[in-house]
């Protein structure tokens, strides 16, 4: 099946670092991707949808200055999340999807954790 | 406002029952519903999809079926196994165009030896 390659996989750092969390599709096309974010036991909540080549749709109470998408190519996505603080500390998982290939469904990455000090 | 339930946020069963998970939504016409599971600290495993059009669909121990009169998916594990023991989360694309995906709150499966 579909494989998706999310890393790093746990990070820890000081508030205030920058943080890029990189997400890519290994055996197809991922025309558009998705950027979640979890908290302990909720349901993951949509952050932004990506489509290669342009600019990402954030959600509503999302910060797109806060959280910077990359979506340069047709295998490769990247989360920044800029002067990370305490409160950015969660789970955050991408997904990799064709809209060429109708009624298919994401494949997800295995996530990052986030810790911020 | 987009709303997707999921019935009882855990749920506990003995091996070999039958386990049925519940999913409604409100404010949607979705084309299509899928379900995942994830299991702790990992993303989540695409596991069936059904469409509008289609009342029923199977694979193997799992049964899924739509009702879009009630706006509701219902996600069975036969013969469930303490494998099967995970969070379960289904999906609906809410603008139908396929661009934009919305999941519920999730039901966690314990199945008991």
């Amino acid at each position: 099946g579909a494989v998706v390659s999310q890393h790093p996989s746990w990070v820890i750092c000081k508030s205030g670092t920058s943080v890029k969390i990189e997400c890519r599709s290994l055996d197809f096309q991922a025309t558009t991707m998705f950027w979640y974010r979890q908290f302990p036991k909720q349901s993951l909540m949509l952050m932004a949808t990506s489509n290669e080549g342009s600019k990402a749709t954030y959600e509503q109470g999302v910060e797109k200055d806060k959280f910077l998408i990359n979506h340069a190519s047709l295998t490769l996505s990247t989360l920044t999340v800029t002067s990370a603080h305490p409160e950015d500390s969660s789970f955050y998982i991408c997904s990799a999807w064709d809209r060429v290939l109708p009624n298919q469904p994401q494949h997800f990455g295995d996530g990052t954790r986030l810790s911020i000090l | 406002s987009q709303k997707i339930e999921q019935n009882s946020e855990a749920l506990n069963i003995q091996e070999g029952k039958t386990a049925t998970l519940t999913c409604n939504y409100t404010n949607y016409s979705p084309a299509y519903l899928q379900w995942y599971r994830q299991d702790p600290g990992r993303g989540p495993v695409f596991l069936l999809l059904i469409r509008e059009n289609e009342k029923e669909k199977r694979k193997e121990r799992l049964k899924v079926t739509f009702d879009t009169t009630l706006k509701q998916s219902l996600f069975h594990i036969t013969a469930s196994q303490p494998a099967d023991s995970a969070t379960y989360l289904c999906a609906l694309d809410i603008l139908n165009t396929g661009n934009q995906f919305y999941f519920g709150t999730g039901t966690s499966l314990t199945v008991i030896p």
